[in-house]
């Protein structure tokens, strides 16, 4: 069974800063990658698909990279509105989220 | 505009069964791909279900054999039949849409519900 580990389990930035998640899968997913931001009491909601395409609607601040085993969300100029919890998703087979990462906004 | 809106949750015994509702709007649910994803009190979210537009169904080890996936066409609902429920299965249960290629493995879920709360306790 595929295994999706995301690093930092936490971080904390300030506004105006870059911040990069990283997921890692155990085998290669091709880039059968999705990422979801998830504010607490809210659903998720779609940031990134297939690694790297932009869901509609979503600012340009957020980015998605990679492919095979290793990928990357990455969230540039922070704003206080992005501390949530991030996942990622991979699709290759069943669905799976790694098991997230708290951002919390100094 | 795509509206998700489950209900049905509640507190039940183990061993108890249930059946969550996810009436949709917006889009007809025969024609998507539509899945479940549920989340503990203060833990992450995991898969628990899905069904192809075509009708093909899948889910998660944790539910197989006591949970069921199912559309009603002519209310525009998919459902969770929770059978011999466990303690375990207290969650947050969010209905999603999504997008699934055929023949390729790009499949993410676009929209979602607010989600109900199952909780299994005696």
């Amino acid at each position: 069974d595929i295994q999706m580990t995301q690093s930092p389990s936490s971080l904390s930035a300030s506004v105006g800063d870059r911040v990069t998640i990283t997921c890692r899968a155990s085998q290669s997913i091709s880039s059968y990658l999705n990422w979801y931001q998830q504010k607490p009491g809210k659903a998720p909601k779609l940031l990134i698909y297939a690694a790297s395409s932009l869901q509609s609607g979503v600012t340009s601040r957020f980015s998605g990279s990679g492919s095979g085993t290793d990928f990357t969300l990455s969230i540039s100029s922070l704003q206080p509105e992005d501390s949530a919890t991030y996942y990622c998703q991979q699709s290759y087979s069943t669905p799976l989220f790694g098991q997230g990462t708290k951002l919390e906004i100094k | 505009e795509v509206h998700l809106v489950e209900s049905g949750g509640g507190l039940i015994q183990p061993g108890g069964s249930l059946r969550l509702s996810c009436a949709a709007s917006g889009f007809t649910v025969s024609s998507n791909y539509m899945t479940w994803v549920r989340q503990a009190p203060g833990k992450g979210l995991e898969w628990v279900s899905l069904i192809y537009s075509g009708g093909s169904t899948y889910y998660a080890d944790s539910v197989k054999g006591r949970f069921t996936i199912s559309r009603d066409n002519s209310k525009n609902t998919l459902y969770l039949q929770m059978n011999s429920l466990r303690a375990e299965d207290t969650a947050v249960y969010y209905c999603a849409s999504g997008i699934a290629v055929a023949g390729t493995g790009v499949e993410y879920f676009q929209h979602w519900g607010q989600g109900t709360l199952v909780t299994v306790s005696s």
